[in-house]
């Protein structure tokens, strides 16, 4: 079956520049969380949605940062400005409930500033 | 806070030998536990979880990990080691303020030799 997809897989941006990375999670999952990964580190979180809304935005870096899930499917994180520290894997996934512990990963998105 | 502890970056076994991966946790209350695997270019999957039911637990391709209260660890082991277990390994911890939030390590980079 279709698993997590992201789009773009690889974006490179000029530093000013604004980016928008797409999430698809798995159809019928309720929970969508984003992470950030860089260079030789493990994942970190950003972000989690039930459904349309937004319940945890703790870990977003800055305001450049902002996410949205506006029909409780599809999820997009855009970056305002972006900045050379935003280079990272920008990781989605999904689990099928809220208490749902087994999260599905997307093969992420690499993000490059320049 | 909780944390979570991966004793070396990088582990090299030969194919056949044991493999072992160490993750050490801090939280305050009973921790839900994780090991993912991530194979290049490819999104996390998840090898198995700890919820509170068995401290052995077995999950896929013949790895195992136990969770030890007393030594707070949950580390990471397989018999025999196979070429193509070589990935990047994660061990991830519950947070203590959000259920939904997972705290990652930093990851062991697992090496096969022929």
């Amino acid at each position: 079956g279709a698993g997590v997809s992201q789009s773009p897989r690889y974006k490179v941006a000029k530093r000013g520049q604004d980016v928008a990375l797409r999430c698809d999670p798995i159809s019928g999952h309720v929970s969508l969380f984003w992470y950030q990964q860089a260079l030789g580190q493990g994942p970190e979180f950003l972000t989690y949605f039930q459904n349309e809304a937004q319940l945890d935005k703790s870990g977003l870096p800055s305001d450049r940062f902002f996410a949205e899930r506006p029909e409780g499917s599809v999820s997009t994180l855009k970056i305002q400005r972006t900045q050379q520290e935003d280079s990272a894997v920008y990781l989605c996934a999904s689990s099928l409930t809220w208490s749902s512990y087994e999260q599905y990963f997307g093969p992420g998105t690499r993000l490059t500033v320049t | 806070a909780q944390s979570v502890t991966q004793l070396g970056s990088h582990v090299s076994v030969s194919e056949g030998a044991l493999v072992l991966l160490r993750c050490n946790y801090s939280s305050s209350v009973p921790p839900y536990l994780f090991w993912y695997v991530q194979y290049p270019n490819q999104g996390l999957q998840l090898l198995l979880k700890y919820t509170s039911a068995a401290t052995l637990v077995k999950g896929i391709n013949g790895f195992e990990a136990e969770f030890k209260k007393s030594e707070t660890s949950f580390h990471l082991t397989k018999p025999s080691a196979h070429m193509s277990d070589a990935a990047e390994y994660f061990c991830a911890v519950t947070s203590d303020s959000s259920a939904s939030k997972i705290i990652f390590g930093s990851g062991t980079r697992l090496s096969i030799r022929p």
